[in-house]
């Protein structure tokens, strides 16, 4: 099973600001099947990118992923007030299926 | 686009049966996809229960596989969650969803299942 280490737990950043959201994987990953999921309080995880780097429909375009082999980022362009909120990584494997990081708690500084 | 909405007890004592279930609109059950249990424990992160095909194949969590039953109603257009033996660990918030590009896309809002007596 891989376990997927998010860091750092929590970023404290200003509107306007560049967020960068890290994912490292315990081992090293073959497929490129690596998402990221945004969540508000109280409202349900909201996917934002699949396959490491596309965008799903929608999300702007100051959102962004990238990575390969064991660490995978998520990027915030030019923060807004509605971006923060706690953010995921989601591997698709062998089993489980779907392993989720612990998260990051983006917050306004 | 797809909607999901689960719905069922939002409490459960120790030891017996959790059961949900999700109604879908606005697509079909029956498409070319797979349907997934998330749950969230207050206060946690996410952790994927299982998933099924219309045809009525599943995939399990290991850690959960042996209390874990997800059956589904094509004629009702919805799936259900059915978790035995549950103890206090089991309070979460337990979601369904749509699967996606080896992703989930579409989320319902969730239903909090207190287990306590």
């Amino acid at each position: 099973e891989i376990v997927l280490t998010q860091s750092p737990g929590t970023l404290s950043l200003s509107p306007g600001e560049r967020a960068t959201l890290s994912c490292r994987a315990s081992q090293s990953v073959t497929n490129n099947y690596f998402a990221w999921y945004q969540q508000k309080p109280g409202q349900a995880p909201r996917l934002l990118i699949y396959a490491v780097s596309s965008r799903a429909t929608g999300v702007p375009d100051r959102f962004s992923g990238s990575g390969s082999g064991t660490d995978f980022t998520l990027t915030i362009n030019t923060l807004e007030p509605e971006d923060f909120a706690v953010y995921y990584c989601q591997h698709y494997g062998d089993s489980p299926l779907y392993t989720f990081g612990q998260g990051t708690k983006l917050e306004i500084k | 686009q797809v909607q999901l909405q689960e719905s069922g007890p939002g409490l459960v004592k120790p030891s017996e049966t959790l059961s949900l279930t999700c109604a879908v609109s606005g697509g079909s059950i029956s498409s070319d996809n797979w349907w997934s249990w998330v749950r969230q424990p207050p206060g946690k992160g996410l952790e994927w229960i299982g998933e099924i095909f219309h045809s009525g194949s599943t995939t399990y969590n290991p850690s959960l596989k042996s209390r874990v039953t997800i059956s589904i109603d094509k004629s009702k257009n919805q799936l259900f969650l059915r978790l035995t033996s549950v103890t206090a660990a089991d309070t979460a918030v337990y979601y369904c969803a749509s699967n996606g590009h080896y992703s989930l896309l579409y989320w319902g809002q969730g239903a909090l299942v207190t287990v306590s007596s």
